[in-house]
């Protein structure tokens, strides 16, 4: 059984269009994250919910914009894509908010051409 | 100064030898520390938790120096499995968001 699911693995799409990556754990986690991992190999944190409610907002261009649904799900919504928005995207998700594992899921490749 | 910073390697190890990097971090508060692992075009995977009093699990071990700021991964007898970049993992003072270093990248060799 898959912990941490992402949907697309993989997304090409050209400037300006908007796209949806999807997230879903079946961990019973309170807590899950988005990520951004760069080409030079950083990984950033951008957002986390815990319990479907938004705790940790990094400074992201507000052209991204989490969605939780449940505690189970976090989606991510990016508007108006532009070539810098190309990276790997993980969700990941974890007990609690404070010290815990964080379980990642494989990843979103996005390249924005 | 970045908050969490390591050696990017990469590091060539003969199969068998050991090999031992440091990460150091910035935040005198930060709280919980930990060792991922991230194999290439792979999610990164938790290898383990850095204690305060020095943990080792198998052929890892792992040590905190708080005075220092830097904590440091051991691999002994290495394995051609243990070719990997390797994420140093800090949570700030409130211990909700971890902050992740560049990774240093390992390179076990026959």
């Amino acid at each position: 059984d898959t912990a941490v699911s992402q949907t697309p693995k993989y997304l090409v799409t050209q400037m300006g269009n908007d796209k949806s990556i999807k997230c879903e754990q079946n961990l019973g986690h309170d807590t899950m994250y988005w990520y951004k991992q760069d080409s030079k190999k950083f990984l950033k944190i951008m957002f986390s919910y815990n319990n479907k409610e938004l705790i940790i907002n990094e400074t992201v261009p507000n052209r991204f914009s989490p969605k939780s649904p449940d505690k189970a799900h976090l989606n991510l919504h990016i508007n108006s894509l532009e070539l810098g928005d190309s990276a790997v995207y993980f969700c990941a998700s974890s007990l609690g908010t404070s010290g815990y594992e964080q379980y990642f899921g494989p990843g979103t490749r996005l390249t924005v051409t | 100064r970045k908050e969490v910073e390591q050696d990017p390697g990469p590091f060539n190890v003969p199969e068998g030898a050991t090999v031992a990097f440091n990460c150091t971090y910035s935040n005198s508060a930060s709280q919980s520390f930990f060792w991922y692992r991230q194999d290439c075009r792979k999610e990164p995977k938790l290898l383990m938790s850095v204690y305060s009093s020095g943990n080792e699990d198998g052929r890892f071990t792992a040590q905190l120096n708080r005075a220092s700021q830097y904590i440091s991964l051991l691999i002994r007898d290495s394995k051609l499995s243990d070719s990997a970049t390797y994420l140093c993992v800090v949570t700030g003072a409130a211990g909700n968001k971890l902050t992740f270093g560049g990774g240093t990248r390992v390179l076990v060799k026959p």
